[in-house]
Order: C-alpha cells, then sequence, then structure tokens
C-alpha cells in the first residue's frame, strides 16, 4: 500500500523555523518526482514546491522568497521541507504528494498529484 | 503563471442530480488537467487527470472534459458521499503548478 506520513509541524514563533518530513512506503520511492502542497485555515490548495527523483530539479513557488528549501534522501525514502523566517501567512496544513509523471512526445514530462499524506499542521503566531 | 478559474465557488444539489462545475485557465494548457476532490479534514485525493481519464477505483458518476483553456467536471448521480470541495489543477507547466480556488458542493 502506498503511504505518505509527513511530521514536524507545530507552532513556532514568527521568523522561527521548522523542517518538515515526508516518509513514503509503498512505492520506488527514488524514482518519484515529489511535492509539498499547503492549505491555510478556510483556503485552497496552494503549490509550495517540487523536487524531481534524483533532486536534479527543484522549484518553488514565488511567493516563499527563497525562505523554503525542499530536499530528499532517496536512501531513507524521506522527503523534506526547510522553512525559515516563517510568517504569520505560512500558517497552513501542509501535505507531501506524489509526481505521476504524464508524457508528450514533443512537450516531455508534466507530472500531476495522484497520492497524497494526510498532511501536518503548521502554526505561525507569537 | 497561469491562473485557474472555477466557477460556480459553491453549489448545492439533490441526490440524483447531474452536477457540473466549470474550470478556465488563463492560457492554454491543451488537456494537462486533473481534478481533486476534499472531503473535511481529510486529504485531495486525485479523480481525474489529463482532463478526461478516470483515476482507478474512482466512481464512474465522475467524468471530465475539455481541452485548451476551458473543462468541465461532472458528477452525473450525485451522491451523499459527494459533499466536498472539488479543485482543478494545471500541471502544463512543472515548474509552475496551480490550482484553481476549489467548488463547494451541498448534498441536499
Amino acid at each position: 500500500e502506498v503511504q505518505l506520513v509527513e511530521s514536524g509541524g507545530g507552532l513556532v514563533k514568527p521568523g522561527g523555523s521548522l523542517r518538515l518530513s515526508c516518509a513514503v512506503s509503498g512505492f520506488t520511492f527514488s524514482s518519484d518526482s515529489m511535492d509539498w502542497v499547503r492549505q491555510a485555515p478556510g483556503r485552497g490548495l496552494e503549490w509550495v514546491s517540487s523536487i524531481s527523483s534524483g533532486s536534479d530539479y527543484i522549484y518553488y513557488a514565488d511567493s516563499l522568497k527563497g525562505r523554503f528549501t525542499i530536499s530528499r534522501d532517496n536512501a531513507k525514502n524521506s522527503l523534506f521541507l526547510q522553512m525559515n523566517s516563517l510568517r504569520a501567512e505560512d500558517t497552513a496544513v501542509y501535505y507531501c504528494a506524489r509526481g505521476r509523471p504524464d508524457y508528450h512526445i514533443l512537450t516531455g514530462y508534466h507530472y500531476y498529484m495522484d497520492v497524497w499524506g494526510r498532511g501536518t499542521t503548521v502554526t505561525v503566531s507569537s | 503563471d497561469i491562473q485557474m478559474t472555477q466557477s460556480p465557488s459553491t453549489l448545492s444539489a439533490s441526490v440524483g442530480d447531474r452536477v457540473t462545475i466549470t474550470c478556465r485557465a488563463s492560457q492554454s494548457i491543451s488537456t494537462w488537467l486533473a481534478w481533486y476532490q476534499q472531503r473535511p479534514g481529510k486529504a485531495p485525493k486525485l479523480l481525474i487527470y489529463k482532463a478526461s481519464i478516470l483515476e482507478s477505483g474512482v466512481p464512474s458518476r465522475f467524468s471530465g472534459s475539455g481541452s485548451g483553456t476551458e473543462f468541465t467536471l461532472t458528477i452525473s448521480s450525485l451522491q451523499p458521499d459527494d459533499s466536498a470541495t472539488y479543485y482543478c489543477q494545471q500541471y502544463n507547466s512543472y515548474s509552475r503548478p496551480t490550482f484553481g480556488q476549489g467548488t463547494k458542493v451541498k448534498v441536499k
């Protein structure tokens, strides 16, 4: 069974840091692209960051302005999100998701999120 | 970034009704579109990818259509279990996937 389990969330003061983890099982983690997506209270889904299977390609939402760093350890089947300089607007449930590839001969690979974890809650408040 | 706009924002319908949700992209995304269902307090669940392909295990009352900039998600016969928020997401750009703002479906 494919499973993604996030951890590391909690209450942190503005300006603080937090490191989220996503433990994966049930599939070959080292072959798959991964994403972080967040959802602020009562709001919609917001893509945060993506990382390719070998960490060659890494992307972030512009709104993060260099405060977050995505990484992965394929030997440990784990995905991470280091969050620094946290702000109240970063308060959200953070989900990790697997990126499943969809291929087109002209445009190459495109990725949608086929499996999601249950999320971990980050609250930034003084 | 490609903007995704869903309509309506909320809808209320009865069991057995046919329900349609629209998603519009700010530029052409071919058929690189996915639909997700999110029940309250739960993680999103993939329903449809590539605009019209039903994910394995998803009931056949769900269907998707469209290409370019206009897409629809249809529930052919609404069930109580379908009460949820539905999101479209474009994946035309690997570096900038974006979601619609969501459509909340209430079953009367």
